[in-house]
């Protein structure tokens, strides 16, 4: 079955343009997640979505990263006016969204490979 | 412990040796704790969710154990092979937040 797919894989782009990225989650999974990893750190938390609710933003690093998630599936991350220190692989991970959802097993994609020269 | 840190942050293991290496992770509020294996070039995959202490979990040669009370988990691989070679990242969910360590990095030598 498909899995969590994003894209693009790979993008180099110049000092203070923006940037989007985009993750199709697993279908019927209805929490998802962006996660960064910076060269030599571990996966940093950035924002989780679960359904309907308001999403839990509190990982974001500034007022330039944003993200949306249409009709409770496709998810956006937006950074605004790139940095140097943006640069990072940034991953999208969904689980299904029960109970606990940030307990459950959760399917990432492939990440996008973000350079800002 | 605030944060999940894993030992050692590289290793290097001759093909068909055993090794392991540990998470540890705050015992405070625990919920569950992860392994998940993430090879170059593709996904982070899930080997092992773990929530009860003592738990003990096995995926033909890699093993993890679980431990609450004291905050640690030990992934075991026995006889290692080239396609181990990946970094194993752990992560502990609790307040329902998930925080995952920097990993493990595992190079099999032939």
């Amino acid at each position: 079955g498909a899995g969590v797919s994003q894209s693009p894989s790979n993008k180099v782009t110049e000092k203070g343009k923006d940037v989007e990225l985009r993750c199709d989650p697993i279908s019927g999974h209805t929490a998802l997640y962006w996660y960064r990893q910076s060269l030599g750190q571990g996966l940093e938390f950035l924002i989780y979505f679960q359904g309907n609710s308001a999403p839990d933003k509190s990982g974001l690093p500034s007022d330039r990263f944003s993200a949306e998630r249409t009709g409770g599936s496709v998810s956006t991350l937006t950074i605004q006016r790139t940095q140097q220190e943006d640069s990072a692989v940034y991953l999208c991970a969904s689980s299904l969204g029960e109970g606990l959802a940030r307990a459950e097993t959760q399917y990432f994609g492939p990440g996008t490979r973000l350079l800002v020269l | 412990i605030l944060n999940v840190e894993q030992s050692p942050q590289s290793l290097h293991v001759q093909e068909g040796d055993s090794t392991n290496f540990t998470c540890s992770f705050p015992s405070s509020n625990f919920y569950a704790l992860h392994w998940y294996r993430w090879e170059t070039a593709k996904s982070p995959e899930a080997l092992f969710v773990m929530t009860l202490n003592g738990d003990e979990k096995k995926k033909g040669r890699i093993s993890a154990t679980l431990n609450t009370k004291e905050g640690y988990s030990y992934l075991y691989i026995k006889g290692s092979q080239p396609e181990d070679s990946a970094t194993y990242l752990c992560a502990s969910s609790r307040d329902d937040k998930i925080i995952f360590g920097k990993g493990t990095r595992l190079h099999i030598l032939p």
